[in-house]
């Protein structure tokens, strides 16, 4: 089966310490995977994808095939970051859909 | 913002009318899908579009149908709502790589 989880719900920090947003999978093909996040009162907004292996907002996150995980990490966390994230797994073909996990919110408090 | 707008932002409605909630987009993109976001199920897929008058079901699609008379608008109805379907809804189209999504700013939906 196809799935994404997320399993926590609330993740709050303090502003500088190191943030771990955990994301597993579940996927019998080749995974590709992405976080995205919504701010509040803004659109949802694609952050990074595995593919790219990217830093944004220095945000990383490595694909790791052996424990069907997409962790997404900060080594800093900023009051800004806070801000509802979602890990998501690309199903293969031209619909491109995908599927979401349960999200966490994170919270960096001052 | 990709050129999406959803209309209503806001909907409050009574158990058993119908509402429709509409998604336009100005980018001419082929591919468009309908989510709700509801606390600990995160998004979760309705309907999607794949092209005017193409349309299937997505993981959630029992209670809701679709139409796509042109590329511009998709349309996401439900013809008796329940209050099980107070949630928020977002519009996404299809962007140029994989399993990249642009979202409209969403419609709060109330059923009371």
């Amino acid at each position: 089966a196809q799935r994404v989880t997320q399993p926590e719900k609330l993740l709050s920090v303090f502003k500088g310490a190191p943030v771990e947003l955990k994301c597993n999978y579940s996927y019998s093909g080749s995974p590709e995977l992405f976080w995205y996040v919504q701010y509040s009162r803004q659109r949802l907004q694609l952050l990074l994808r595995h593919i790219s292996r990217e830093s944004i907002k220095g945000f990383t996150a490595d694909l790791n095939k052996g424990e069907t995980s997409f962790h997404l990490k900060k080594p800093f966390a900023q009051e800004e970051d806070s801000a509802m994230y979602y890990c998501a797994l690309f199903t293969s073909g031209n619909t491109g859909k995908l599927i979401f996990g349960q999200g966490t919110t994170l919270q960096v408090k001052p | 913002d990709a050129g999406i707008t959803q209309s209503p932002r806001h909907k409050v409605t009574e158990t058993g009318t119908p509402v429709t909630l509409r998604c336009h987009q100005t980018e001419n993109h082929r591919y468009m899908y309908w989510y709700r976001q509801d606390p600990g199920h995160g998004l979760r897929l309705i309907h999607y579009s794949y092209g005017v008058k193409d349309t299937d079901k997505g993981e959630v699609s029992d209670g809701y149908s679709v139409s796509r008379s042109k590329t511009e608008d998709f349309l996401l109805t439900l013809e008796s709502a329940t209050s099980s379907q107070t949630s928020v809804y977002f519009c996404a189209i299809k962007g140029t790589g994989n399993g990249e999504q642009y979202f409209g700013p969403g419609t709060r939906l109330t059923v009371t």
